[in-house]
């Protein structure tokens, strides 16, 4: 069973910190992605990577990057966190299409960010 | 561009009743995947059924259903006899089937709460 794993529930931070917000997945997939969950905005894509130090930009990259390091392992860092930042954040994972064939993407919990 | 609408933002039914949750989408491409993945709230986004577009036959696992009808760009899902463990969110999604990546493009929700 696929499983990924964001390294925190809550987290409180403070304007200006640089936060760091990880997530690790068990199934040796290639593409990762980072959503931000707002009430009435659904899901908006940050950042995605598809391989290892590959990274793209989402719909929303302004104030975030990424860092990919290992396949499996995708931080996702507030460079100056600021109180527009504080959201839920949600790690995905997913493998490469092969035959053309969509799979789906696996969510961790999410990590639900305060900025103070 | 893609574009995936989920007109009800909210929904409330009480125990037993049926409901329908909208989606409606939006692409040029004449190949694609649609999604929906269900929110509970425990907040992880659980994978409930791919659609491939040339597969407009409806599909029906235990109390739910979907009808994708091409005609209409529109994927519904139906929850029949609704329980309580049905309150969550539920989220429509595409992908574009030639992309590697299999990017989702995401509807903003719809906000189920079944009442005992």
């Amino acid at each position: 069973d696929v499983k990924v794993t964001q390294s925190s529930r809550y987290l409180v931070k403070r304007t200006g910190e640089k936060v760091f917000l990880e997530c690790v997945q068990d199934m040796d997939h290639e593409n990762m992605f980072w959503y931000r969950q707002d009430p009435g905005l659904g899901l908006r894509l940050i950042y995605f990577s598809y391989d290892v130090k590959m990274k793209e930009k989402g719909d929303i990259p302004e104030g975030y990057s990424v860092s990919r390091e290992k396949k499996e392992r995708f931080s996702l860092i507030l460079e100056s966190a600021s109180t527009n930042q504080t959201s839920m954040y949600l790690c995905a994972s997913s493998p490469w299409i092969r035959d053309r064939v969509s799979e789906p993407q696996h969510f961790g919990d999410g990590t639900r960010l305060s900025i103070l | 561009a893609q574009k995936v609408t989920q007109a009800q933002t909210e929904i409330s039914v009480v125990e037993k009743e049926d409901v329908t949750l909208d989606c409606v989408y939006e692409t040029r491409d004449t190949t694609y995947y649609l999604f929906w993945y269900k929110q509970p709230p425990s907040g992880e986004l659980v994978f409930l059924i791919r659609r491939n577009s040339f597969d407009e036959q409806n599909e029906i696992s235990g109390r739910y259903s979907w009808n994708f009808q091409k005609s209409t760009s529109s994927f519904n899902f139906t929850i029949t006899a609704s329980q309580v463990v049905d309150s969550a969110v539920y989220f429509c999604a595409l992908s574009r089937r030639g992309s590697t990546l299999g990017r989702l493009y995401f509807g903003r929700g719809t906000q189920l709460t079944v009442w005992p």
